[in-house]
C-alpha cells in the first residue's frame, strides 16, 4: 500500500464547475497535509496546507480534512483554464516528521 | 521577498563525473530539505537538515549521494560517480515553523542529466 494516494486521473473539468481532488494516506500519527500546484516544467507551488479536521477555505480553493477516514480533499470552485496542472497532496509528521511524504499526483484539465 | 533558489538550473554531466548542486533557502528559515522528481516518478525525499540537528539522511538512495548545510544556511547536495539513473529534477525546500505546521517553499530546482 502506498503511503499517499491520490485518485487516479487525469481529471477534466469545464471552465466554472468545481474539481474536486483526493487523497488518502496510511500513517495514522501524520499531522500536516499539504495540496501543491505543479505546473509543467516547474516546481511544486504551496495552495494550501490543514491540520485540523474540517473544512479550510482560501478564495476559490477548500481543503477538507478527516483524520479518522485518513483522508483529505482539495475543491477548486470556479475552475479556471489557468488552474490547469498536476495538483500534489503530501503529509508530514508521524514516522515521517518534517519531511514530506507525496502522493503521485492528479492531473487536472480546465477546458473552456 | 527572495525564494528559494538553486544553481544550477541544467546540469549535464558524463557518467562516472561529481556534481555538485546548491540550494540557498528563504533568509530565517530553520529548515532545509533535499528532493528528487524523476520522470513519470513521484516527488521523493532525499535529506533534511532542521537547525543544529542531525540531518536526516533516511532518504538518500546510495552512500553516493551526501549533502552539507553550512553556517546554517546554504546547502549543497553532492552526487558521487554519478549514474544515469541520477538523471532528475532535484528540487529544494526551505521552512519555517508556522504555529505547529512547517510549510515548505521549493526553488525552481536543478535538471539533472547523466549521459
Amino acid at each position: 500500500q502506498k503511503e499517499v494516494e491520490q485518485n487516479s486521473g487525469p481529471l477534466s473539468v469545464p471552465e466554472g464547475a468545481i474539481a474536486s481532488l483526493n487523497c488518502t494516506y496510511s500513517d495514522r500519527g501524520s499531522q500536516s497535509f499539504f495540496w501543491y500546484r505543479q505546473y509543467s516544467g516547474k516546481s511544486p507551488e504551496l495552495i494550501m496546507f490543514i491540520y485540523s479536521n474540517g473544512d479550510k477555505e482560501d478564495g476559490r480553493f477548500t481543503a477538507q480534512l478527516n483524520k479518522a477516514s485518513q483522508y483529505v480533499s482539495l475543491l477548486i470552485r470556479d475552475s479556471q483554464p489557468s488552474d490547469s496542472a498536476t495538483y500534489l497532496c503530501a503529509v508530514s509528521g508521524g514516522t515521517s516528521y518534517g519531511k514530506l511524504t507525496f502522493g503521485q499526483g492528479t492531473i487536472l484539465t480546465v477546458h473552456p | 521577498g527572495a525564494g528559494v533558489s538553486q544553481s544550477p538550473s541544467n546540469k549535464v554531466t558524463e557518467k562516472g563525473k561529481d556534481v555538485e548542486l546548491r540550494c540557498d533557502p528563504i533568509s530565517g528559515h530553520t529548515a532545509l530539505y533535499w528532493y528528487r522528481q524523476s520522470l513519470g516518478q513521484g516527488l521523493e525525499f532525499l535529506i533534511y537538515f532542521q537547525g543544529n540537528s542531525a540531518p536526516d539522511k533516511s532518504g538518500l538512495p546510495s552512500d553516493r549521494f551526501s549533502a552539507e548545510r553550512t553556517g546554517g544556511s546554504v546547502s549543497t547536495l553532492t552526487i558521487q560517480r554519478t549514474q544515469q539513473e541520477d538523471s532528475a529534477v532535484y528540487l529544494c525546500a526551505s521552512s519555517t515553523l508556522t504555529g505547529t505546521t512547517y510549510e515548505q517553499y521549493f526553488g525552481p530546482g536543478t535538471r539533472l542529466t547523466v549521459t
